[in-house]
């Protein structure tokens, strides 16, 4: 299995909504990432797990939550969250957070805040 | 800040022959640097990458060689393929981990048949 799964691929959500995204993978790999990708930019990233410990948090609002439940699951919660907020989420993962390894992206949850 | 830089936003090529996607850095601290070539509504996916121990490194149809004085990468397709049409991102990490991974602008790409 060498593949990152995420759910759901579509949300729409209100302001004042709270949902969960979600993010597997079966590969082994000790660590996980999330980036947000906006129309015509580059992804960027928001939070690392690495052995299911945070280790990297690229100073992302509060109104957004991750979690590592086990070394195959990542979420990331959501809450009061604004209209800029709208994006493509993206999921990764990589066999370690050592060198030279790529990581595996999912096909990522496509977001809408209204 | 910008760490990785890809400054054509598209590229057309014929079928068969050959597309360079370029690719320049400003962190001399990067030590690992990848492709990705994305689909519409998926996700990335790993094409090729280079270790900064390497000048050139070759997959196939694909070759990425790395200029570190001049702190540029590029891929070479040949040959090109409709296929092979999607948007292509420059990234690079380091040194030594993995985790903080910077991607480029990206560079469309549309191979005619």
């Amino acid at each position: 299995d060498t593949e990152v799964t995420q759910t759901p691929k579509h949300l729409v959500m209100g302001m004042t909504n709270k949902k969960s995204l979600k993010c597997e993978q079966h590969m082994g790999h000790r660590a996980m990432y999330w980036y947000k990708q906006k129309a015509k930019k580059p992804p960027e990233l928001m939070f690392v797990y690495s052995y299911e410990k945070l280790s990297i948090n690229e100073s992302v609002p509060s109104r957004f939550s991750p979690e590592c439940p086990n070394s195959s699951l990542l979420n990331l919660h959501l809450h009061a969250l604004q209209p800029e907020d709208s994006a493509l989420y993206l999921c990764a993962s990589s066999r370690t957070g050592g060198s030279y390894n790529e990581q595996f992206f999912g096909p990522g949850t496509r977001l809408t805040v209204l | 800040d910008q760490q990785v830089k890809q400054n054509s936003p598209s590229l057309s090529v014929q079928e068969g022959r050959i597309s360079i996607l370029n690719c320049d850095y400003t962190n001399s601290m990067f030590d690992y640097f990848l492709w990705y070539k994305k689909y519409p509504a998926e996700g990335p996916t790993f094409l090729i990458s280079i270790s900064s121990i390497k000048d050139k490194n070759e997959d196939g149809r694909f070759t990425v060689f790395l200029n570190k004085s001049a702190k540029h990468l590029s891929l070479h397709i040949v040959p090109s393929q409709p296929g092979d049409s999607a948007v292509y991102f420059c990234a690079a990490s380091g040194p030594y981990n993995n985790n903080d991974m910077r991607f480029g602008a990206g560079t469309r790409l549309t191979v005619k048949p």
